[in-house]
């Protein structure tokens, strides 16, 4: 079955420091892949897209990669800082041409002053 | 200033009622998408539309319904066949390189 993973539990992080979330996928052939911030109570805000012939993309303090061999993307926050604090959601094009995402779970990053 | 516009934020519905969500965009978008989010899980897509007067099921469309008659407008229909209603509704518009611009939700609630 088509699965995304993400770890379930919080990462608690002091700030200054570097943050690094895991999603792995099974299952699934993305053209590209997508991560995601969300606030308690809010829609997500889109961060940044990489895409299957792109190792690693970068965006002001945010840096992706994405390895389609291991079926994986690392996304790191460098410099974190409290207002980081957020869920971040990993979403792959989950059927190829119709741009349908499919998420997952999310990952709660808690920067610590 | 562009963006999704969900209403209203908070929604009560009473058992056996069916109820619609709005979701109206000024993004000039062709694709638009409903999705359903529950407590500790991921967002599950309910319906899309690839442009106006066409939509397709996504995985839990049943005891929903949508239409698309305009561009900007893609409105959700809480039917009384959706026996687990209370959620939170999330409506977006897709385009490339710029991923999914999502509403703020509705919140949904049985009483």
């Amino acid at each position: 079955s088509q699965k995304i993973e993400q770890n379930s539990e919080a990462l608690n992080i002091q700030e200054g420091k570097t943050a690094t979330l895991t999603c792995n996928y099974t299952n699934y052939s993305p053209a590209y892949l997508q991560w995601y911030r969300q606030d308690p109570g809010r829609g997500p805000v889109f961060l940044l897209l990489i895409r299957e012939n792109e190792k690693e993309k970068r965006k002001e303090r945010l840096k992706v990669t994405f390895d389609t061999t291991l079926k994986q993307s690392l996304f790191h926050i460098t410099a974190s800082q409290p207002a980081d604090s957020a869920t971040y959601l990993c979403a792959l094009d989950g059927s190829r041409g119709n741009n349908r995402l499919a998420f997952g779970k999310g990952n709660q990053v808690v920067v610590i002053p | 200033d562009g963006g999704i516009t969900q209403s209203p934020k908070y929604l009560f519905r009473k058992e056996g009622q069916n109820v619609t969500l709005s979701c109206e965009q000024n993004l000039n978008h062709d694709a638009m998408y409903w999705y359903r989010q529950d407590p500790g899980q991921g967002l599950r897509l309910i319906y899309y539309s690839q442009i106006v007067n066409d939509f397709q099921k996504g995985d839990i469309a049943e005891g929903y319904s949508v239409s698309r008659e305009k561009k900007e407008s893609f409105p959700l229909t809480v039917t009384s066949a959706q026996k687990n209603p209370t959620a939170f509704y999330l409506c977006a518009a897709f385009r490339e390189d710029y991923g999914y611009t999502f509403g703020s939700g509705t919140r949904l609630t049985v009483v």
